[in-house]
């Protein structure tokens, strides 16, 4: 079985560059998660996903960040403008959601620099 | 705030020995609690979870320890291999699907 797909794997781009990463999750799970992971911060929730739908997009830093799902294999994560504090390893995660069970599938993750 | 909290950025044991590895936090309301390991250019993969309606979980050399009333909970290994090298994280839910995790131990088995 495929796990959680993500690309690019590596990224980098100029301050000012829009940037887009994209994560296709484990078939069958309808839910989808963006974190950021930085040495400062750790591992934190950007948004996540229920069947296709927005459902929390507190951790989303500030307006330049946007993510998408337009159907239930495919997100999107764009950055646009860039900063170089966006450097960062970004994951995307997939669950099958129901009650009792909470476990998140990861990608490989997305390492993003911003020169 | 940090509601989840891994208070030994790393940690070294003896092959075949006993790993610990410990998480604390402080939201009440958490109920579910997962540990997760990462190896360097990988994304974090689920070992193992607990409710809050146990005390205990274990899944072959993996047992999962959770002390409600300390807010406390721990990851044993026994024994520990050389592939168990890795960073461990906890993680906890509050009945949502929002997963808070704590900052992470980097465990390193010496043979």
């Amino acid at each position: 079985d495929a796990g959680v797909i993500q690309s690019p794997r590596h990224e980098v781009t100029e301050m000012g560059q829009e940037v887009t990463l994209r994560c296709k999750p484990i078939s069958g799970h309808n839910s989808l998660f963006w974190y950021r992971q930085t040495m400062m911060r750790g591992l934190e929730l950007l948004i996540y996903f229920n069947n296709n739908v927005p459902i929390d997009d507190s951790g989303m830093p500030e307006d330049r960040f946007s993510a998408k799902m337009p159907n239930a294999s495919f997100s999107t994560l764009k950055i646009q403008p860039s900063e170089p504090r966006d450097s960062a390893v970004y994951f995307c995660a997939s669950s099958l959601s129901w009650q009792g069970a909470l476990e998140q599938y990861f990608g490989p993750g997305t390492r993003l620099t911003v020169t | 705030d940090q509601q989840v909290k891994q208070n030994s950025p790393s940690l070294s044991v003896q092959e075949g020995r006993i790993s610990i590895l410990n998480c604390d936090y402080t939201n009440s309301m958490f109920d579910y609690f997962l540990w997760y390991k990462k190896y360097p250019a990988e994304g974090p993969t689920f070992l193992i979870s607990i409710s809050s309606i146990k005390d205990k979980n274990e899944d072959g050399r993996f047992t999962v320890f959770l002390n409600k009333s300390a807010k406390h909970l721990s990851l044993h290994i026994v024994p520990s291999q050389p592939g168990d090298s890795a960073v461990y994280f906890c993680a906890a839910s509050g009945g949502a699907q929002k997963l808070v995790f704590g900052q992470g131990t980097r465990l390193t088995i010496n043979p």
